[in-house]
């Protein structure tokens, strides 16, 4: 089946404007993850939800930064006025369930690389 | 907090040679350990992936065996190829409530003829 698909796959904006970053994930997947990827910083953990809730936001980098999941599936990612920092691959992901007592395989999607200039 | 660190790179080797890509980690409870390998251009992949001390993650010939004594997940394959050219990325899962993922900074592997 497909797997985790993200849009766009790159994105060039100016410093100030709003982005939106878009994750379709697997069917029936309820877990669905957010990372970015920084040049030299590895991937860093920014939110995620299970279902369509959010329970900690406490990774995201600023207040600039928010996501949201409609449906159980379709989640945004939203960068509000960027900041050249905020230039990344962001990363999402999905998995089968969570807090089951097992660990469930996140499956990741190809990334949308951001440029902040 | 958890933590994972694993060896610079970027990894040279010729083909054929051998390949050790060294991941350690600090964690409370008892994690579960993976590599993850992303090609150019492509998205992140799960190569392997232990769950408990002593498994031994096994995938494409590469293994990687869950030291608890040592806190290690060291990444290891006997002849490696140039197709192995990408990036390696040790991450640790544990459950509290959630389980999410944290990652090493990545090694970049080149394989040359």
């Amino acid at each position: 089946g497909a797997g985790v698909s993200q849009s766009p796959s790159n994105k060039v904006t100016e410093k100030g404007k709003d982005v939106e970053l878009r994750c379709d994930p697997i069917s029936g997947h309820t877990a669905l993850y957010w990372y970015r990827q920084s040049l030299g910083q590895g991937l860093e953990f920014l939110i995620y939800f299970q279902g369509n809730s959010a329970p900690d936001k406490s990774g995201l980098p600023s207040d600039r930064f928010s996501a949201e999941r409609t449906g159980g599936s379709v989640s945004t990612l939203t960068i509000q006025r960027t900041q050249q920092e905020d230039s990344a691959v962001y990363l999402c992901a999905s998995s089968l369930k969570i807090g089951t007592g097992d660990y469930n395989e996140q499956f990741f999607g190809p990334g949308t690389r951001l440029t902040v200039l | 907090g958890n933590s994972v660190t694993q060896m610079e790179g970027p990894v040279t080797l010729s083909e054929e040679a051998f390949l050790t890509i060294n991941c350690t980690y600090t964690a409370t409870g008892y994690p579960s350990l993976f590599w993850y390998v992303q090609y150019p251009g492509e998205g992140l992949q799960l190569l392997l992936k232990a769950t408990k001390a002593d498994d031994k993650g096994s995938n494409k010939g590469f293994e990687a065996t869950y030291r608890k004594e040592t806190t290690s997940f060291h990444l290891e394959k006997g002849s490696v190829q140039v197709s192995d050219s990408a990036v390696y990325f040790c991450a640790l899962g544990t459950l509290s409530g959630y389980s999410t993922l944290t990652f090493g900074k990545g090694t970049m592997l080149l394989v040359s003829p």
